[in-house]
């Protein structure tokens, strides 16, 4: 299995612009997450799916994002319209259940400049 | 509210020693798993570990082990004859009941030739 994949694996952009994230999980998973890592506040869940389904996205910092699961092979997080203070880096996982853990994609490095 | 905390931000040890990373937790599940993630520079997140909470046995990984004290709220990480490659991050994680992965602030592991 190739793993969970995301692209781009580094993304710059302008301050105000769109910036999608891609992330295709592990056929069979049926649990996706989007987590964010910063040096100040550690990795951070953002949203998670099962299912295709979003179950909690208490942790998606404001409206500027969103994210979606059309199909059990591919998700999207969208920041629009993107800030300095989105740098980061975010991951995506996927998981069978707690009891096996979760395998993380090589992960997104956002800057906006 | 559910807390993994990591309390020794930086460590290192020598080539062929044992090391060992301590982490502490809270939560008010019975049900629950900890896992110990590995982030080197190349920053994917690899899981190490996992240890079933209602289990007692500690779970091994060749070289790597746990001492897990549910009544302590303790999972501490033993590395035994380290290896250049160890040298990383190394993240305590705890998932709840409603799948989420709580994060601590992780470690960073030199390991020293």
């Amino acid at each position: 299995d190739a793993g969970v994949i995301q692209s781009p694996r580094h993304e710059v952009t302008e301050m105000g612009q769109e910036v999608t994230l891609r992330c295709k999980p592990i056929s069979g998973h049926d649990y996706l997450f989007w987590y964010r890592q910063t040096m100040m506040r550690g990795l951070e869940l953002l949203i998670y799916f099962n299912n295709n389904v979003p179950i909690d996205d208490s942790g998606m910092p404001e409206d500027r994002f969103s994210a979606k699961m059309p199909n059990a092979s591919f998700s999207t997080l969208k920041i629009q319209p993107s800030e300095p203070r989105d740098s980061a880096v975010y991951f995506c996982a996927s998981s069978t259940g707690r009891r096996d853990g979760y395998t993380f994609g090589s992960g997104t490095r956002l800057t906006v400049v | 509210a559910q807390t993994v905390t990591q309390s020794q931000p930086e460590m290192s040890v020598q080539e062929a020693e044992t090391v060992t990373l301590s982490c502490t937790y809270d939560t008010s599940e019975n049900n629950y798993y900890l896992f110990w993630y590995k982030q080197p520079p190349s920053r994917q997140m690899i899981l190490v570990i996992r240890q079933e909470a209602y289990k007692q046995q500690n779970a091994t990984e060749n070289r790597f082990s746990v001492n897990f004290q549910k009544a302590a709220k303790s999972f501490s990480l033993k590395i035994s004859d380290s290896q250049l490659g160890d040298t990383a991050m190394y993240f305590c994680a705890l998932s709840r009941v409603s799948y989420q992965l709580t994060f601590g602030k992780g470690t960073k592991l030199s390991v020293i030739p």
